[in-house]
C-alpha cells in the first residue's frame, strides 16, 4: 500500500480482556517496528522484525505482550489480560532493508484505552 | 542505556518569533532524525543528519548535528501556526537496531 496502515484506529477494552492490534507495512519494507506512546513518555520501543531473522523483543514490557509477523508482511501485536497501564497509542513503522537509521514511515497508530 | 533529552518540553510562542529546540545525549549516534507529530497521527520524518557538524535546511527549519554526534538542534525562523505540533528527535545506531526517541517538545504557535 501507499502508507503504513494500522487497525483499529481506536480500541476500548475492559481490564483483563485480550486485544489484537494490526499493522500492514509499506510493500517491500522488510523492517517493521512497534512502539508505544504514552502521555509525556515519548516513544517506547517494543519489538523489531527484520525479514526472516528472529525479532528483537527486548522492548516488550511483560510476557503479556507478544507480536508476530506472517509472511514477512502484516504484523499483529497481542496484549493479553490488559491492564489500565497498557492504555497508550501503539505505533507501527516500517523501512526498507537496512534503512532504519535514515528514517521510519509511521502509521497513524491505534489508541488503546483499558477501562 | 542510550537516552535522548529534549528541551524545552513545552514552548508557546507568537507567530513570527524564532525558536530553537535541543536534543542532547551522552551517547554517540550514527544518525539523528527529527519528526513532527500532529494529534491523531503518527510522527512524520522531517530530516535525517548523519555527519558531525552537518547542517540541513528545510524552508524555515534549520537542523544541526553536533560535531561529536551526541546532540542536535532544530531552529525555526518566523514560526507560523502551521508549525504547531510535537517535535521528536530520534537517534540511530550503526548496528541497525531500533531508533531511540526523545520525549518530544510540544510547540504551540498562536496568531
Amino acid at each position: 500500500g501507499a502508507g503504513v496502515s494500522q487497525s483499529p484506529s481506536n480500541k476500548v477494552t475492559e481490564k483483563g480482556k485480550d486485544v489484537e492490534l494490526r499493522c500492514d507495512p509499506i510493500s517491500g519494507h522488510t523492517a517493521l517496528y512497534w512502539y508505544r506512546q504514552s502521555l509525556g513518555q515519548g516513544l517506547e520501543f517494543l519489538i523489531y522484525f527484520q525479514g526472516n531473522s528472529a525479532p528483537d523483543k527486548s522492548g516488550l514490557p511483560s510476557d503479556r505482550f507478544s507480536a508476530e509477523r506472517t509472511g514477512g508482511s502484516v504484523s499483529t501485536l497481542t496484549i493479553q489480560r490488559t491492564q489500565q497501564e497498557d492504555s497508550a497509542v501503539y505505533l507501527c513503522a516500517s523501512t526498507e532493508p537496512g534503512q532504519g537509521r535514515y528514517g521510519y514511515t509511521f502509521g497513524s497508530g491505534t489508541r488503546l484505552t483499558v477501562v | 542505556t542510550q537516552l535522548l533529552e529534549q528541551s524545552p518540553q513545552f514552548l508557546s510562542i507568537q507567530e513570527g518569533e524564532n525558536l530553537t529546540v535541543y536534543c542532547n545525549s551522552s551517547s554517540v549516534f550514527s544518525s539523528l532524525q527529527w519528526y513532527r507529530q500532529e494529534p491523531g497521527e503518527g510522527p512524520v520524518l522531517l530530516v535525517t543528519v548523519v555527519t558531525g557538524g552537518e547542517v540541513k535546511k528545510l524552508k524555515r527549519l534549520t537542523f544541526q548535528f553536533g560535531d561529536a554526534r551526541k546532540d542536535s538542534s532544530l531552529h525555526i525562523t518566523a514560526a507560523q501556526p502551521g508549525d504547531t505540533g510535537l517535535y521528536l528527535c530520534a537517534g540511530g545506531d550503526q548496528a541497525g537496531t531500533a531508533l531511540i526517541f526523545g520525549k518530544g517538545t510540544t510547540l504551540s504557535v498562536s496568531s
